[in-house]
């Protein structure tokens, strides 16, 4: 299966706190993509690390990958309530033509 | 602007009707696909296209049906519904494939089907 397993499934913490998320994988792949879902709302692309990428940063949003490991993590700092969302990996293996989607990690940040 | 849009937004349908879930993106993007959203199953795949004329089956294809006559537009229609297809159905793009590319998505089309 080239689809991610997001750990934990739910994850809640208090206003500007960090968050952790995993993501697990079986497969080589060329690259790695994170997404966050608001509630009611599509995904929107949070970042992409290729496989040659050990860590990468956006804003509060920090990224590691693990290839010999088959994992990924995503860490937000300094958390705000409007990044309560669900997150969702994607790991892309060479020549995929579609993306498969575990179930993602539900975050929420309380005030 | 207006990126990758979805109609309609809702929908409530009887069982064994036909209904057409519209999408249509204005980058060119050659790539195009849908997804269905529902409480433990997370998304699912159900068809996704290369380009114009080419279409693939994804996870879930089974009461569907697709077609991409044109590169922005990449409608779903559920032939003969039914109340198991009662999900939020979202429409993507890409530009290229997957390969170092985003995947859009758009907001989303909540069906019910009664």
């Amino acid at each position: 299966s080239q689809q991610g397993e997001e750990d934990p499934q739910a994850l809640s913490i208090q206003e500007g706190e960090n968050a952790t998320m995993n993501c697990s994988y079986k497969t080589s792949i060329n690259n790695l993509q994170w997404y966050r879902q608001n509630s009611g709302r599509g995904l929107v692309h949070l970042i992409l690390i290729r496989s040659n990428e050990r860590e990468k940063h956006s804003g509060r949003l920090r990224v590691t990958l693990d290839t010999s490991k088959k994992s990924s993590s995503l860490l937000i700092t300094a958390s705000r309530a409007a990044d309560t969302a669900s997150y969702f990996c994607a790991p892309i293996i060479q020549g995929a033509q579609k993306l498969v989607f575990g179930q993602g990690t539900r975050l929420t940040i309380n005030p | 602007d207006a990126g990758i849009t979805q109609s309609p937004r809702y929908k409530i349908t009887e069982t064994g009707r036909q209904v057409t879930l519209m999408c249509h993106q204005t980058w060119s993007h050659s790539y195009m696909f849908w997804y269905r959203q529902d409480l433990g199953h997370g998304l699912r795949l159900i068809y996704y296209s290369a380009a114009a004329d080419i279409t693939d089956k994804g996870e879930v294809p089974d009461g569907y049906v697709v077609s991409r006559s044109k590169t922005e537009n990449f409608p779903l229609t559920l032939e003969s519904a039914t109340r198991s297809q009662t999900s939020v159905y979202f429409c993507a793009s890409s530009e290229q494939g997957l390969f170092g590319n985003t995947i859009y998505f758009g907001e989303g089309s909540w069906l019910t089907v009664v």
